[in-house]
């Protein structure tokens, strides 16, 4: 069965380095969203994408944060410059269409900024 | 703004007992409604889905939802809890059209345990 899947499960960094969160999605699918869950929180939504470009982002998402797709499997979230509160779960999602169609999610990567 | 409000973050029962889980939403019109579930160390897998058609929709697992728009709720049940049901499970809303671009809202989740 096709499968979202993350890299890495675990990212620990330090305050104000970049760090990059690798996604492949599942690869007839069109739509792609980064989500994050701080710990004891809800499930936020981050940016969803789409035809290669930003369809929608969340007040979250910062000039410190950007994606990409650069090669038409993988999706990738950067962080600049990380901060203490950037240490989440950041989850991907990816969807064939919009509405009521699932958005599938993978595993997550648990990132820690020290 | 959508909005998710599960009600209980921690549901106890025992094995063989319902299961009901919570979720009310606010919209001016009605969403399209998702359950989710996680469990340890795994993403979120899609429980059920409502999306404007029968108001009672039946999900993986045994699992089932009632859309009931005079109430805005969207609560899950099972019949019958089964060990292997001990997870969060997350209620969620996703905008309808409008240019909306579906992005879900969830709520804060709800930690079922099965008790033997």
């Amino acid at each position: 069965e096709p499968e979202v899947t993350q890299t890495p499960s675990h990212q620990v960094t330090q305050m104000g380095q970049e760090v990059i969160l690798h996604c492949v999605p599942i690869s007839n699918h069109l739509y792609f969203y980064w989500y994050r869950q701080i710990l004891g929180q809800k499930v936020e939504f981050l940016v969803s994408f789409y035809n290669n470009e930003i369809s929608e982002k969340s007040e979250i998402f910062d000039d410190q944060f950007s994606v990409e797709r650069p090669d038409g499997s993988n999706f990738t979230l950067k962080i600049r410059s990380t901060k203490l509160e950037d240490s989440a779960m950041y989850f991907c999602a990816s969807s064939w269409d919009r509405g009521g169609y699932e958005q599938f999610f993978g595993p997550g990567t648990r990132l820690t900024v020290l | 703004a959508q909005s998710v409000t599960q009600l209980g973050s921690h549901v106890s029962v025992s094995e063989g007992a319902l299961v009901l889980l919570r979720c009310n939403y606010s919209s001016s019109v009605p969403p399209y409604l998702f359950w989710y579930v996680q469990y340890p160390n795994q993403g979120l897998q899609l429980l059920l889905k409502y999306t404007s058609a029968a108001t009672l929709v039946k999900g993986i697992n045994g699992f089932e939802a009632e859309f009931k728009k005079s109430e805005t709720s969207f609560h899950l049940t099972k019949p019958s809890a089964h060990m292997s049901d001990a997870a969060e499970y997350f209620c969620a809303v996703s905008d309808v059209g409008g240019g909306s671009n579906y992005k879900l809202t969830f709520g804060k989740g709800t930690l079922l345990t099965v008790n033997p």
